[in-house]
This record gives C-alpha cells, sequence and structure tokens, in this order.
C-alpha cells in the first residue's frame, strides 16, 4: 500500500538544529518532497529529492535519503523562530501519474 | 517560482448556499488539483485537472465540482454547502516534466466555514 508516516510533534531550541523524519512505503516512489506549512497558509515546496540520490543541501536544509529503509529525513540547521510550523513530507511516482502522497505533517516549535 | 492564487481566503456561508472557490495561476502550467485539508492537517486529494476541458475526481468523494475551461483558472463548486464541508480548501498546480512528476505549487487556500 501507499502510505507516508510522519511524528506528530518536535520541540527544539533557537540555534540549535532540528530533523524532521517521515517513512514511505512504496518503493517505486521517484520524487519525494518537503513542504512548510504556516497557519493560515497553503504549502510551501521547501525542497524534493529524486529517488536516486542519497543527499540534497539548500543552505540551511539537508535531505537524506534512506532507499533501503525507505527513510527520508529533513535536517534544519540553526533553527530559528520563524521556522515553527507544521512539515510535510510526500512521495510521488514517475510521470504518467496524478498520484502524490502527502504524510500527516509535524509540527515544529521552535523555543526561544 | 509559480504564482497560483485563490480567492476568497475565508468564507463563511449558511447551509445550502451554492458557493465557488476561485484558483487562478499565471505560470501556464497544465496540470491542477484540488485537495481537502482536514483539522488534523492531512491533505485530501479531491480533484486534479491535465488539462482544458480534462478533470478527473480525486481519492475524496466529494460533493463539489470543478472545471477546467481555460489553462489558468480552476474553479471549485459547492452546489448546496453543508456543515461537513467547514474545512480548508488547497489548490495545486505543477507544469508538465518528462523526467517523472515535477513538485506542486500551492495557493494560500480557502478556509470555509459553513454555519
Amino acid at each position: 500500500g501507499e502510505d507516508v508516516e510522519q511524528s506528530l510533534f518536535l520541540s527544539v531550541r533557537e540555534g540549535d538544529s532540528s530533523v524532521i523524519n517521515c517513512t514511505y512505503t512504496d518503493s517505486s516512489s521517484t520524487y519525494l518532497y518537503w513542504y512548510k506549512q504556516e497557519p493560515g497558509a497553503g504549502l510551501q515546496l521547501l525542497t524534493y529529492i529524486f529517488s536516486n540520490m542519497d543527499m540534497k543541501q539548500d543552505q540551511r536544509l539537508t535531505v537524506l535519503l534512506n532507499k533501503k529503509d525507505k527513510h527520508l529525513s529533513l535536517r534544519i540547521a540553526d533553527t530559528q523562530t520563524g521556522d515553527s510550523a507544521i512539515y510535510f513530507c510526500a512521495e510521488s511516482k514517475a510521470s504518467g501519474t496524478y498520484k502524490y502522497i502527502f504524510g500527516t505533517g509535524t509540527r515544529l516549535k521552535v523555543l526561544a | 517560482e509559480a504564482d497560483i492564487y485563490q480567492t476568497p481566503r475565508y468564507l463563511v456561508i449558511g447551509t445550502g448556499k451554492k458557493i465557488t472557490l476561485e484558483c487562478s495561476q499565471t505560470m501556464g502550467h497544465d496540470k491542477m488539483y484540488w485537495y481537502q485539508q482536514d483539522p488534523g492537517m492531512e491533505l485530501h486529494l479531491i480533484h486534479y485537472s491535465y488539462g482544458v476541458n480534462s478533470t478527473e475526481k480525486g481519492d475524496l468523494s466529494s460533493e463539489s465540482t470543478v472545471s477546467r475551461i481555460r489553462t489558468e483558472h480552476f474553479p471549485l463548486t459547492l452546489e448546496s454547502a453543508r456543515p461537513s464541508h467547514t474545512s480548508q480548501y488547497l489548490c495545486a498546480s505543477r507544469p508538465s516534466s518528462p523526467f517523472g512528476n515535477s513538485p506542486l505549487h500551492f495557493g494560500n487556500g480557502t478556509r470555509l466555514t459553513v454555519t
């Protein structure tokens, strides 16, 4: 089946690193995405990784993909209060299908 | 960066009213989507469109309908709103890509409350 799982909550201190984890079940997924949602807003694309990659870094964000364990993580370095939001992991298959499977979201709270 | 606009941002209406939620994008994306986001944060696909005059229902049964007469416009209509329709509605779009599903770009959503 298709399922994407995330822990519901994460709390970190300002300046520390945050690591948000995600597991997925469909090994045929080709792209994996991380989105951020602030209160009252839509989902903002943060970064995405193709399934033949192990790691992708973009400024303070590092994405790690473990295909064997079907595990995806998002590390935010030097977490700021503005990073407080809900973070969604999502997967999709190859072109030709419309399906994007979203996780339930991880609520990140950054303590000053 | 895709520009995708949803109106209204907030809507409170009475039961039985007909409403249309607007979604427009200016990037020429041919694929467009409507999601319903419940209080538990999970997103559910209710409609999608591959292009003009092409619409399909999503995974979540919905009493809404959509149309795609122009590439940039993908409105969602509820013929008779009910309290169970109270939710956040998110519109998204993406371009076609030969390399796999390109990322979705989302609007800011419409928060609908039916009293």
